[in-house]
């Protein structure tokens, strides 16, 4: 799977959208964008995928650029429970593989 | 999403000795696998725990220690034997498969507490 590079940290003021990036430079055509997010050692939630076209769900936007190069995941009003570590994650689909961790952003949302 | 839960949330246990922990899936799902989160660290993945056949252990892992039964397609336990401090992290079980979806999810965790 295609390694990729995030922010360390970032923070968000409460009722802002929080733009969280990620880079994947060397992601191969048939490999998707998995976003994962880790509340306070609970264990990971899914939040979103996309393969090159953008996609929306109840918690958030992805936004993959055209290159598929790189992404961002868009919470649009972020809350306090938004605050999280955020793991972006490219593995071929139903691959039937784990999923490669790296270290996430932590997200920080502030009243 | 899959409703899976895990036996115990969490325990605290002396050096030494054995803990099992359970993983318990609604519904049937094809792959199972386990996870390691030391502290303050990102996951780990463990192994992969094979239906009717031996786990698939990742590099630094072997089944002395962790051994890994799946006797059907909705439960798998984990045991971490003779268990030292080292060991105290959480534990994550996760499946991919459920009710036709190749999206992976995880169970709530086991946080182990070794002294």
């Amino acid at each position: 799977d295609a390694k990729t590079t995030q922010p360390t940290s970032m923070d968000c003021a409460e009722g802002r959208a929080a733009n969280l990036p990620c880079n994947h430079s060397t992601i191969s055509g048939n490999e998707y964008v998995y976003w994962y997010r880790q509340i306070h050692s609970q264990g990971p939630q899914y939040i979103i995928h996309g393969l090159k076209n953008n996609e929306t769900n109840e918690m958030a936007s992805l936004i993959i650029t055209e290159d598929r190069k790189s992404s961002t995941l868009i919470l649009p009003h972020a809350t306090l429970r938004d605050t999280a570590v955020y793991y972006c994650i490219v593995r071929v689909e139903g691959s039937g593989y784990a999923l490669n961790f790296g270290k996430g952003t932590s997200l920080l949302v502030t009243p | 999403s899959a409703v899976i839960s895990q036996k115990p949330s969490r325990d605290i246990c002396q050096r030494g000795t054995s803990l099992t922990i359970q993983c318990q899936v609604d519904s049937q799902v094809t792959m199972m696998f386990w996870y390691r989160q030391q502290p303050g660290q990102s996951l780990t993945l463990i192994a992969t725990a094979n239906q009717g056949s031996e786990a698939t252990y990742e590099s630094g892992f072997v089944i002395d220690k962790f051994p890994i039964s799946r006797p059907n397609l909705t439960f798998s336990t984990l045991t971490v034997s003779n268990m030292s401090p080292e060991d105290s992290s959480i534990y994550l079980c996760s499946v991919e498969g459920y009710r036709g979806s190749e999206t992976q999810y995880f169970g709530p965790g086991t946080r182990l507490l070794v002294l």
